[in-house]
């Protein structure tokens, strides 16, 4: 699978929204709904915030939203919170068994 | 409580080997698929293997295929990744993940990580 594109980095400040996207291809994003993405914060592990596309799982702020659209997926993070700020990355299923690829991953920071 | 908990990394020399296993509590393990993630300190997610909850399906990203071997020992409720030919670049932080119940699902349980040194 190709890797999936993200920005390096996405700033806002305290109460705005900020949206970041994952540009896949036709094989991957384009083709499933399996689209995931996780917030990291330093020193810590990962954890999933959005699943197959635009679910939130039990627990994550509604202030996270996601959709996608053609080759691309996007996050939102609404009413932007010091806690935000961390590392964001996507992840798309890309049919049988090939392997999972992330996106390089995009720093959120809250100014 | 849904746990996932890893352990086995240590600091080895290149050429070397190493088993990491990763303990689960909380939830029926052979139902899952179930990855494993690595992280070189200070860079982004890299998605090492994922098997299915028989163990019959494995998936490894190109960069570890023929060195690493990922099996599961579902009376265990245990995943392990023996790790072998290390190289400088297998240095990372190894986290183990809890998939869904399908091939395509997400990671949604992580593990703290467990940090794999490679160095002479």
């Amino acid at each position: 699978q190709s890797a999936l594109t993200q920005p390096a980095s996405v700033s806002g400040s305290p109460g705005q929204s900020i949206t970041i996207s994952c540009t896949g291809t036709s094989s991957d994003i384009g083709n499933y709904k399996y689209v995931s993405w996780y917030q990291q914060h330093p020193g810590k592990a990962p954890k999933l915030i959005i699943y197959e596309v635009s679910n939130r799982p039990s627990g994550v702020s509604s202030r996270f939203s996601a959709s996608k659209s053609g080759n691309t997926a996007s996050l939102t993070i609404s009413g932007l919170q010091a806690e935000d700020d961390a590392d964001y990355y996507c992840t798309s299923y890309a049919g049988g068994f090939v392997p999972f690829v992330f996106g390089a991953g995009t720093k959120v920071t809250v100014l | 409580e849904v746990q996932v908990v890893e352990s086995g990394g240590d600091s080895v020399q290149p050429g070397g080997s190493l088993r990491l296993s990763c303990t689960t509590s909380g939830f029926m393990f052979s139902n899952f698929w179930m990855h494993w993630t690595r992280q070189v300190p200070g860079k982004g997610l890299e998605h090492v293997s994922r098997i299915n909850s028989e163990g019959s399906i494995i998936t490894y990203a190109d960069s570890v295929k023929g060195r690493f071997t990922v099996s599961r020992d579902n009376a265990k409720d245990t995943l392990y990744v023996q790790m072998n030919s290390l190289r400088a670049e297998d240095t990372a932080v190894y986290y183990c993940g809890r998939g869904g119940v399908y091939n395509y699902g997400s990671i949604d349980v992580w593990g703290q990580g467990t940090l794999v040194t490679v160095s002479s």
